[in-house]
């Protein structure tokens, strides 16, 4: 079936150090959204991108969706420990009716004080 | 908050037991999806139901089996319990409707062991 590869799956970083995770698929999408996941919690909504090229900011996280839609990356600049947590992408494949989200494998960050 | 009830929030049981986790989703939506997220892992998609019918299944055996009410909340019965059944159980509320795509929010899970 349809997959959504996301990389890295660890990242530790030093806090004030930037973080990037990112996500492909191998098909055009018709939207991305992604979500973060505290540890002990569950997936919280943070973002859509449905538009090709398009780039979204959220205070110190910047999301993009590629040109070809068919990639997307998240950035967090100058990690905070509340930046802990698992990222994930989900993404809509853009054939046909069915929109189940394809969720990606998480990046889990763990940023050290 | 997502305003996403799930209960019970912890369960335990044994190999071949049945069991039932419920969900109430957010107040103006329609549609439910569940998920199972091992440890470590992201959400496996079960299975979705959009106004009380099943709109999509995941690799997911038959005795994982669902149920959505008029209230659109929802049920997932998992029978004849495994091992590996064990993990957290989401549920995920959102409006489907015309061609928007639709936002998933979720609820607080059911941690689900079985012994």
């Amino acid at each position: 079936g349809q997959q959504v590869m996301q990389i890295p799956q660890y990242q530790h970083v030093q806090e004030g150090e930037d973080f990037t995770t990112y996500c492909n698929s191998s098909t055009t999408l018709s939207n991305i959204q992604w979500y973060k996941q505290r540890p002990g919690g569950h997936p919280v909504f943070l973002i859509q991108l449905v538009k090709s090229g398009e780039v979204k900011k959220q205070k110190r996280l910047t999301f993009q969706f590629g040109e070809a839609k068919k990639n997307s990356s998240l950035h967090i600049t100058a990690t905070q420990t509340t930046d802990v947590g698992t990222y994930f992408c989900a993404a809509v494949p853009n054939a046909g009716n069915n929109r189940k989200l394809i969720w990606g494998l998480g990046t889990s960050l763990a940023v050290n004080p | 908050e997502t305003g996403v009830t799930q209960s019970p929030t912890h369960l335990i049981k044994t190999r071949g037991q049945q069991v039932t986790l419920r969900c109430s989703s957010q107040s103006g939506h329609n549609t439910v999806s569940w998920y199972q997220q091992a440890l470590g892992q992201g959400p496996q998609f079960i299975f979705q139901y959009y106004r009380e019918e099943e709109n999509g299944r995941g690799n997911f055996p038959p005795r994982f089996s669902g149920l959505q009410f008029p209230n659109y909340s929802s049920e997932l019965n998992v029978n004849a319990l495994e091992l590996d059944d064990s993990a957290l159980y989401l549920c995920a509320s959102s409006l489907m409707s015309g061609s928007s795509t639709d936002t998933q929010y979720f609820g607080p899970g059911t941690r689900l062991t079985v012994l």
